[in-house]
């Protein structure tokens, strides 16, 4: 099984700095079948990035997506207020394999 | 526009089983695929299973075989999930998610999930 590890665990930052949020596989993934979701308290996750580098409906540029075979990473540009949340990473597969990585929290410093 | 609307809250006692329903809307419900996602108080994100609503084919999680169950029904494009045999860690929000689509021709399960619903609570105690 397929293990997604996030880092760091917590990340805090300041309104207009950018964020670096990590996605470790435990072995080589195709990009097609990574994404990134947002969750904020007490709301459902919110699909951000698709295929690794894709943004989904809606998404401002400032986030992006990037990486392949084990290593994946989102930024976000410039933080915005309404941008501190868990995120996670997501792999799924042609043989019904999805999985979440445990999520990194990112808050204001 | 497109929507999951989850059943509302429920609160079970050890052992009893827990039946949650996901009705969707603004889209031909046997196109996309439905899952199912658990969250414990405080934890990640965690997959039960997914179903095709055509048809009603199915893939469960390890960890929740044996324990769940999930069904379409096409006439009200509603998906149901059943767990059974609840136990006090199974306390958590689940929630319905539309991921992967059906073409004329071929299915494609391994896509992102697109479409949340709001999530149900449910609390498993004595």
């Amino acid at each position: 099984e397929v293990v997604l590890t996030q880092s760091p665990g917590t990340l805090s930052l300041s309104p207009g700095e950018r964020a670096t949020l990590s996605c470790r596989a435990s072995q080589s993934l195709s990009s097609d079948y990574i994404a990134w979701y947002q969750q904020k308290p007490g709301q459902a996750p919110r699909l951000l990035i698709f295929a690794a580098s894709s943004r989904a409906t809606g998404i401002p540029d400032r986030f992006r997506g990037s990486g392949s075979g084990t290593e994946f990473t989102l930024t976000i540009s410039r933080l915005e207020p309404e941008d501190f949340a868990v995120y996670y990473c997501q792999r799924f597969g042609s043989s019904f394999q999805y999985s979440f990585g445990q999520g990194t929290k990112l808050e204001i410093k | 526009q497109v929507q999951l609307v989850q059943s509302g809250a429920e609160v079970k006692k050890p052992g009893a089983s827990v039946r949650l329903s996901c009705k969707t809307s603004g889209y031909t419900f046997t196109t996309y695929y439905i899952h199912w996602v658990r969250q414990a108080p405080g934890q990640g994100l965690q997959w039960l299973g997914i179903i095709n609503p055509s048809g009603g084919s199915t893939n469960y999680a390890q960890n929740f075989q044996g324990r769940v169950t999930m069904t379409s029904d096409t006439s009200t494009s509603t998906v149901y999930m059943e767990l059974s045999s609840l136990r006090s860690d199974d306390t958590a929000v689940f929630y319905c998610a539309r991921g992967g689509y059906c073409s004329s021709t071929s299915c494609h399960p391994a896509n992102a999930f697109d479409i949340w619903g709001q999530g149900t609570l449910v609390t498993v105690s004595s």
